[in-house]
C-alpha cells in the first residue's frame, strides 16, 4: 500500500530561522506527484507546494523549497526565514493512481510552532 | 480562499440520524474528491467524482454515499451516524481529476455526533 511518513510530530523554530520538516513515502507508481499542504488553526487545507517525481529540480515557492531524493524516497519541506504566521500543522502527500482514482495519501502531520 | 466552498461549516447532530454535508467546486473544476479528517486515521480519502460520474471509491462506510450534480455541486450523505464518525470533512477539486492536477480544499465541515 501506498504510505507517507512523517516522523516529527512536533517542530519548534524561532522566528526568522530556517526549519525542515521530513517525509518520506513508499509508492510502486513511476509517475507520481508529492505536496506539501499547510493547515493552521483555521483548518483550511493550504497548497504550499508540488513536485512532480520526473524533476530533477527541487521546487521552490518563495520561502518554501523542498529537496527531493527520488532513490531515497524523501521529500523534505525547507521553510527560511520563518514567520509566525507559518504556524501550523503541515501535511506531506503523495498522488495515488491506483485504482482510476487520482487521490491523495497524507502522512500525520507535523505541527510547526514559531517562536518569537 | 480556495474558490472551494463546503457548507455547513459546523454541523452537531445525534447518533442513528443522517446528515448531508455540500461542496461547490472551483470554477472550472470537474472532478470533486472527498476526504475525512479524525485524530486517529487522520486524512482519508472517501471517494472522488468526475463530472458527474464516480470515478473511485477510497475507505468510505456503506452507510455513506455521495454524489455530483449536472452543476457539478456535490453532497455527501451520512447515514445512520455514529460516535466515530465526528470529524472533519473536506471537499477538494481539480481540473480534470488526474494525477498532473493539483486539488484545492475547501474549509471543511466539522461534524460532530453526540
Amino acid at each position: 500500500a501506498q504510505t507517507v511518513t512523517q516522523s516529527q510530530p512536533e517542530m519548534s523554530v524561532q522566528e526568522a530561522e530556517t526549519v525542515t520538516l521530513s517525509c518520506t513515502y513508499d509508492t510502486s507508481e513511476s509517475d507520481y506527484y508529492l505536496f506539501w499542504y499547510k493547515q493552521p488553526p483555521s483548518r483550511q487545507m493550504i497548497l504550499v507546494i508540488r513536485q512532480e517525481a520526473y524533476k530533477q529540480q527541487n521546487a521552490t515557492e518563495n520561502r518554501f523549497s523542498v529537496n527531493f531524493q527520488k532513490a531515497a524516497k524523501s521529500f523534505s519541506l525547507k521553510i527560511s526565514d520563518s514567520q509566525l504566521g507559518d504556524a501550523a500543522m503541515y501535511f506531506c502527500a503523495c498522488s495515488d493512481s491506483r485504482g482510476g482514482s487520482e487521490k491523495l495519501v497524507f502522512g500525520k502531520g507535523t505541527k510547526l510552532t514559531v517562536n518569537p | 480562499d480556495s474558490g472551494v466552498t463546503q457548507t455547513p461549516k459546523h454541523l452537531i447532530t445525534a447518533t442513528g440520524q443522517r446528515v448531508t454535508l455540500r461542496c461547490s467546486p472551483r470554477s472550472g473544476d470537474l472532478s470533486v474528491y472527498w476526504y475525512q479528517q479524525s485524530l486517529d486515521q487522520g486524512l482519508q480519502f472517501l471517494i472522488q467524482y468526475y463530472n458527474g460520474e464516480e470515478r473511485a471509491k477510497g475507505n468510505i462506510l456503506e452507510r455513506f454515499s455521495a454524489q455530483q450534480f449536472p452543476d457539478l455541486h456535490s453532497e455527501l450523505n451520512l447515514s445512520s451516524l455514529e460516535l466515530g464518525d465526528s470529524a472533519l470533512y473536506f471537499c477538494a477539486s481539480s481540473v480534470e481529476g488526474i494525477s498532473t492536477d493539483t486539488q484545492y480544499f475547501g474549509p471543511g465541515t466539522r461534524l460532530t455526533v453526540l
